[in-house]
């Protein structure tokens, strides 16, 4: 079965880039969204088509999707942020998720 | 605006079944599917299928079939979700999501937490 790759955490200075990772076999002939979760709430989409923001999302969010990596930017990271990040893909009709990775913002 | 808003906390023994419900307002319900997904506790998202609501054609995820159905009533826009022969695997929050035009998931219920013990 296909599977999607995350570093298990990332940290980042406030005002800096953080980049995450999602790593799958000829990931970038996929369309990856990319969705955030904070503790005790629901997941909420950020990035998908790799690259196309949702009405609501900053554009400090943004996204790249190439070989077999999609990667999930955010600039001048603020402490709002914090969060676990998914990435998905659809693979044979099915949704595949990654398993998260949990930006700190420090 | 759009709302998807779930059935509440569920307990159950293991062996028994669950069903859980997902209302759905402020868009046309048969122009979208609907997707379950859960998380087990600490752990990350898990699909478990979706239901196109115009003719209910669905896909179950492999490691669930034979154990999941999922139905909708478009006289009230609902959305349901079946899991039985339950085991404490199954304890987790369980999510309905409407898969938007763009292939993911834009609106999410607020979850229903299911725990599965003895």
């Amino acid at each position: 079965s296909y599977e999607l790759t995350q570093p298990p955490s990332v940290s980042v200075s406030p005002g800096q880039t953080a980049s995450i990772t999602c790593s799958g076999d000829r990931l970038g002939d996929k369309y990856a969204s990319w969705y955030h979760q904070k503790p005790g709430q629901s997941p909420v989409l950020v990035i998908y088509h790799d690259n196309k923001r949702p009405s609501g999302i900053p554009e400090r969010f943004s996204g790249s999707n190439s070989g077999n990596t999609a990667t999930l930017t955010i600039s001048g990271t603020q402490a709002m942020d914090e969060a676990d990040y998914f990435c998905q893909a659809w693979d044979s009709s099915t949704a595949v998720f990654g398993g998260g990775t949990k930006l700190t913002v420090l | 605006q759009i709302q998807l808003v779930q059935s509440g906390v569920e307990v159950k023994k293991p062996g028994a079944s669950v069903n859980v419900s997902c209302k759905a307002s402020g868009y046309t319900f048969t122009s979208y599917g609907i997707s379950w997904l859960r998380q087990a506790p600490g752990q990350g998202l898990e699909w478990m299928g979706w239901i196109r609501v115009s003719d209910v054609y669905t896909i179950y995820a492999q490691r669930l079939q034979g154990r999941i159905t999922m139905t909708t009533d478009t006289s009230t826009n609902t959305a349901y979700v079946e899991l039985t022969s339950l085991t404490s695997d199954d304890t987790a929050v369980y999510y309905c999501a409407r898969r938007g035009t763009m292939d993911a998931f834009d609106h999410w219920g607020q979850g229903t937490v299911v725990t599965v013990s003895s």
